[in-house]
């Protein structure tokens, strides 16, 4: 069993959709998630940051980490078609590696 | 907010010779970069960890006399891919940690680089 599970999807949505975007982990050490964007040929561009337990929102973006079901949700409001990448997510806790989830193939059609 | 540049973006080289990627943290200190290789629509892989002033640390597979890392200074790091085969063709990408009170244990990308071995 992986450490990070993440539908690899693809996934489409009409624009204006809210995109949910799931991983799954099994390190109950894990205290740092991160949610990345990353556009065909280009590095990944750090979306989010999460320390622990909660939500936080920023923009149309919104993550959440359930610890308790090992279960970490990135959601999107208002979709757009720029929005278009894959998202991966990682996690890690202090001093260890960073842990990427397969990544999620997202297309938000016009 | 944090930059980390990665250069060059992309390289094409003859199958045997050397090329080296630099990667840079641009407006923090980065005590930690790591390298990471990605296979077309695959996750990356991270091949090593690298931190400033000592031996970097290799995974499991990867082959520390090809994949030369020296991270001389805490804001630069490179990866000398040596005597390169088309098989080491690939999408190399470096991290670095900001490690700062103000940020946590966050970590920042670069944009890649693209290697071709022909």
């Amino acid at each position: 069993q992986k450490e990070v599970e993440q539908d690899p999807g693809p996934l489409s949505v009409p624009e204006g959709a809210i995109v949910s975007l799931n991983c799954t982990y099994s390190n109950s050490a894990f205290q740092y998630f991160m949610w990345y964007r990353q556009y065909s040929r280009k590095g990944p561009e750090l979306l989010m940051y999460t320390y622990s337990s909660g939500n936080k929102e920023d923009g149309r973006f919104t993550a959440q980490v359930d610890k308790s079901s090992k279960y970490i949700s990135l959601f999107i409001r208002d979709s757009q078609p720029s929005d278009s990448a894959t998202y991966l997510c990682a996690m890690n806790h202090q001093g260890g590696k960073l842990i990427f989830g397969q990544g999620t193939e997202l297309s938000v059609k016009p | 907010g944090a930059v980390v540049s990665q250069h060059p973006s992309r390289v094409i080289c003859k199958s045997g010779t050397s090329v080296k990627i630099e990667c840079r943290s641009l407006d923090f200190q980065a005590t930690t970069m790591f390298w990471y290789r990605q296979f077309p629509k695959q996750s990356l892989m991270l091949m090593a960890t690298s931190n400033e002033g000592s031996k970097a640390t290799y995974e499991q597979g990867v082959e520390k006399d090809k994949f030369l890392i020296n991270h001389a200074s805490l804001t630069l790091s490179t990866l000398t891919v040596t005597s390169a085969h088309p098989e080491d063709s690939s999408f190399y990408i470096c991290s670095a940690e900001d490690g700062s009170y103000r940020t946590g244990n966050t970590i920042y990308f670069g944009e890649g680089s693209w290697l071709t071995v022909v």
